[in-house]
């Protein structure tokens, strides 16, 4: 069975930074990118960035976003510097169908609150 | 930024066709996906390629994308399609770009 399956939420405080994993099964983890989308509460998704497992090279929105993969564990890795209230949210790692630019797979979500 | 807009509600009685649209420069020009949401879950793909469908998504799911409109149809809306629905677009020069959603209500 394919699927990602994400860590457990977090709580942080403002100006922390927070590393959220991603680890995937059913499948080669080289064989597809991973990005990373995001909902605030009551709002809509945005697309955060995407990772190249294959070469573990990223391409982010942001430049305090950090994201690498462990191909040993097929593990990817998310970690976000500098944390703002703004980016309570949900955080979804998500599988790139191949040559499709849509996204296939979804993990299950990880719920991150930053607050003081 | 690339910016695509969606209509924030539909409204559908039960059997009838419901149709989300999705607006953007050029839209036409660009790979047009949708993915259903329900509350509290992660959201499925419908929709890729601008009209292909996943296996196991049905066939009252359809898409368009001409112009800078891309649309989703559900035809024979069943109460279980109650739901967000959101558009995705990919270009090399946008990357990649969400909708603002569309909360589809089956009255």
């Amino acid at each position: 069975q394919v699927q990602l399956v994400q860590s457990g939420a977090e709580v942080q405080r403002p100006g922390a930074s927070v590393k959220l994993s991603c680890k995937a099964s059913g499948y080669r983890l080289t064989s597809h990118y991973i990005h990373w989308v995001r909902q605030a509460p009551g709002q809509g998704l945005e697309w955060m960035g995407m990772i190249n497992p294959t070469d573990g090279r990223p391409m982010t929105l942001q430049a305090r976003l950090i994201m690498t993969r462990d191909t040993s564990t097929s593990t990817v890795y998310m970690e976000m510097l500098s944390l703002r209230s703004e980016d309570t949210a949900v955080y979804w790692c998500v599988r790139e169908r191949v040559g499709d630019y849509a996204f296939d797979i979804w993990g299950q979500g990880t719920m991150v609150t930053v607050s003081s | 930024s690339y910016e695509l807009t969606q209509p924030p509600s539909v409204s559908v009685s039960p059997g009838q066709t419901a149709n989300i649209t999705c607006s953007g420069h050029n839209l036409g020009d660009k790979y047009a996906s949708w993915y259903q949401q329900k509350p509290g879950q992660s959201p499925i793909l419908v929709i890729y390629q601008d009209v292909k469908r996943p296996s196991g998504i049905p066939e009252r799911f359809s898409g368009s994308n001409s112009g800078n409109t891309a649309t989703l149809t559900i035809s024979g809306t069943l109460a279980m399609d109650e739901a967000d629905y959101y558009c995705q677009a990919w270009d090399s020069s946008i990357l990649y770009a969400f909708g603002t959603g569309t909360k589809v209500t089956v009255l």
